[in-house]
């Protein structure tokens, strides 16, 4: 499925590095939202954007920070990580109270 | 928060109904229950979902209990490529979805 694409699939990444993920969906939907997924430990939603704007926070650190400059592109903004921050990166979309629509997710591994 | 229970683990065989169950008794009367699934590290798929009624899709059946404390979801003809966690999930909020995943069933389709 193409509707939602990530960018990169696979990051490595040293803990003083910044990089960025990229999302973007195809489905002319007007929210987003990021989702972390650890080893052994289920999805945790981090962030939700409707219509551009950040409606959800659910205690990230700060050393992710999310950007969404149109209602089709989201990003992920990545400083500074631990190891422990190494997890697959989902991005999700829907259409106001309609189903998500996830991608195949970055696979990121903080050194 | 809705929460939701499932077997940890189910087996199927192939070409068999695979008939997974999901227990939500403390639903609320607007939530929506979904029904995702997660192909090994790949990002979840949208199944199906429904609010009292049964559901049915080129992909699944969903039969809810008419008290809604309950529900099922049916695949008519497994394949080996349905195996995968399968997500019950009570939709939260009302101006977006608001998912909280949990650990989900892992269906193992034999042949």
């Amino acid at each position: 499925e193409t509707g939602v694409t990530q960018t990169p699939r696979h990051l490595v990444m040293g803990m003083t590095n910044k990089k960025s993920l990229k999302c973007e969906q195809h489905l002319g939907h007007n929210a987003m939202y990021w989702y972390k997924q650890s080893a052994k430990k289920p999805l945790e939603l981090m962030f939700v954007y409707n219509f551009k704007e950040q409606t959800e926070n659910n205690s990230v650190p700060s050393r992710f920070s999310p950007e969404c400059p149109n209602s089709s592109h989201l990003f992920l903004h990545l400083h500074t990580l631990q190891p422990e921050d190494s997890a697959l990166y989902l991005c999700a979309s829907s259409q106001d109270l309609g189903a998500q629509y996830f991608g195949p997710g970055t696979r990121l591994l903080v050194l | 928060d809705a929460k939701t229970t499932q077997p940890t683990s189910m087996d199927c065989a192939e070409g068999r109904a695979a008939n997974l169950p999901c227990n939500h008794s403390t639903i609320s009367g607007n939530e929506y229950v979904y029904w995702y699934r997660q192909i090994h590290s790949q990002g979840p798929q949208y199944i199906i979902h429904g609010l009292k009624n049964n559901e049915t899709n080129e992909m699944a059946s969903l039969i809810i209990t008419e008290d809604r404390k309950s529900s099922t979801l049916i695949l008519p003809h497994a394949t080996l490529r349905d195996t995968a966690v399968y997500y019950c999930i009570v939709r939260v909020g009302t101006n977006f979805n608001k998912f909280y995943f949990g650990s989900g069933t892992k269906l193992n389709v034999k042949p």
